[in-house]
């Protein structure tokens, strides 16, 4: 198995909403990530977990809240997001010790 | 600051002909680079890598090559096939952001029949 897989694909929510994105891999992969993308621009990292712990976060505003329950599993809890946040949200994994990261499809998110 | 640079939004190319997609750098400490296939609202897929220690990787219909010296490499396609149309990203490893993945802005390539 050698799949990221995310969820839901498409999300709609408005300004109040509370909502979260979903990702998991079986790969046995302790590092994953979040990132961000805009149209025309390439994806923007958010944050990093290695080894389930939050490792880096790159200025993330605090309506974006991630968490890792295992070692398996990565959550991207949204609340309170702007129409500005409406992006395609991709999570990623990476072996110990590989450099090659394996991405999920994506969840495009509209903030209306 | 754009440590992994690709100052050609777009190329289109002919079908069986040759496509070459080219990426520079600046930050010397990246070792490894990686070349990723991107379909509008799909997440990236790799496509090939190379290492530091060689200059040259090939795998089927695509080739990259690797100038240390100059801070270059690029992403040859022989021959061109329609289903390459995509956008091409390169990207490099950062050991700073624990190994996240620094993108270039990416190149929209068009193969026409």
């Amino acid at each position: 198995d050698t799949e990221v897989t995310q969820t839901p694909k498409h999300l709609v929510m408005g300004m109040t909403n509370k909502k979260s994105l979903k990702c998991e891999q079986h790969m046995g992969h302790r590092a994953m990530y979040w990132y961000k993308q805009k149209a025309k621009k390439p994806p923007e990292l958010m944050f990093v977990y290695s080894y389930e712990k939050l490792s880096i976060n790159e200025s993330v505003p605090s309506r974006f809240s991630p968490e890792c329950p295992n070692s398996s599993l990565l959550n991207l809890h949204l609340h309170a997001l702007q129409p500005e946040d409406s992006a395609l949200y991709l999570c990623a994994s990476r072996d110990r010790g590989g450099e090659k990261l394996f991405f999920g499809s994506g969840t495009q998110l509209s903030v209306l | 600051d754009q440590q992994v640079k690709q100052n050609s939004p777009s190329l289109s190319v002919q079908e069986g002909r040759i496509s070459i997609l080219n990426c520079d750098y600046t930050n010397s400490m990246f070792d490894y680079f990686l070349w990723y296939k991107k379909y509008p609202a799909e997440g990236p897929t790799f496509l090939i890598s190379i290492s530091s220690i060689k200059d040259k990787n090939e795998d089927g219909r695509f080739t990259v090559f690797l100038n240390k010296s100059a801070k270059h490499l690029s992403l040859h396609i022989v021959p061109s096939q329609p289903g390459d149309s995509a956008v091409y990203f390169c990207a490099a490893p950062n050991g700073d952001s624990g190994y996240a993945l620094n993108f270039g802005k990416g190149t929209s390539l068009l193969v026409t029949p």
